[in-house]
């Protein structure tokens, strides 16, 4: 079973920042929240990944609050290509090597022009 | 960046027939590599996982024998669905890592959609 919760759907406008949140409140120690979204039809991408830290790349922010129960996926300038499902995931890391990831339901980001 | 490759992108097939899905790490090798189904407007679905050299694992409720899986070398797994059904069609996806640990991130082929007639 998926171990966050995010909601369904969320609206952005073009240009605006995309806030996604995702709840992982039984998160372990040593588990690791990544981020992945599909396109219509694609593999899933890969966003960012963290463990406590807040990160950033040139896709994303990541914003994992203090108590890591929750984080915020944010896209700072969204465009119309990042519409897609946003998927939070908990790694399932049941031993070395073994990059299990365990979708839930995700949320469909849709940015209107 | 990683690339991992899926082979065909889009297969369709007659019922009873076999139908073979290839997964190809491109520029990494791969010991283990993850095999998921999706089925229109739902997420993906873990189906089993990949090891190279030994037999694959399976979720539960996945059929070992339906849908055979071979990890014959670091780069390339495949996933054959036998004798395929129309409720076998569905999208398939295939991912791996180059590195392992806990702190590396999976990538995934672009997807295998299946239509069984």
């Amino acid at each position: 079973d998926a171990k966050t919760t995010q909601p369904p759907s969320m609206d952005c406008a073009e240009g605006r920042a995309a806030n996604l949140p995702c709840n992982h409140s039984t998160i372990s120690g040593n588990e690791y929240v990544y981020w992945y979204r599909q396109i219509h039809s694609q593999g899933p991408q890969y966003i960012i990944h963290g463990l406590k830290n807040n990160e950033t790349n040139e896709m994303a922010s990541l914003i994992i609050t203090e108590d890591r129960k929750s984080s915020t996926l944010i896209l700072p300038h969204a465009t119309l290509r990042d519409t897609a499902v946003y998927y939070c995931i908990v790694r399932v890391g049941i031993n070395q090597g073994a990059q299990k990831l365990v979708f839930g339901q995700g949320t469909r980001l849709t940015i209107n022009p | 960046g990683a690339v991992v490759s899926q082979h065909p992108s889009r297969v369709i097939c007659k019922s009873g027939t076999s139908v073979k899905i290839e997964c190809r790490s491109l520029d990494f090798q791969a010991t283990t590599m993850f095999w998921y189904r999706q089925f229109p407007k739902q997420s993906l679905m873990l189906m089993a996982t990949s090891n190279e050299g030994s037999k694959a694992t399976y979720e539960q409720g996945v059929e070992k024998d339906k849908f055979l899986i071979n990890h014959a070398s670091l780069t390339l797994s495949t996933l054959t669905v036998t004798s395929a059904h129309p409720e076998d069609s569905s999208f398939y996806i295939c991912s791996a890592a180059p590195q392992q640990g806990m702190n590396t991130e999976a990538f995934f082929g672009q997807g295998t959609r299946l239509t069984v007639v």
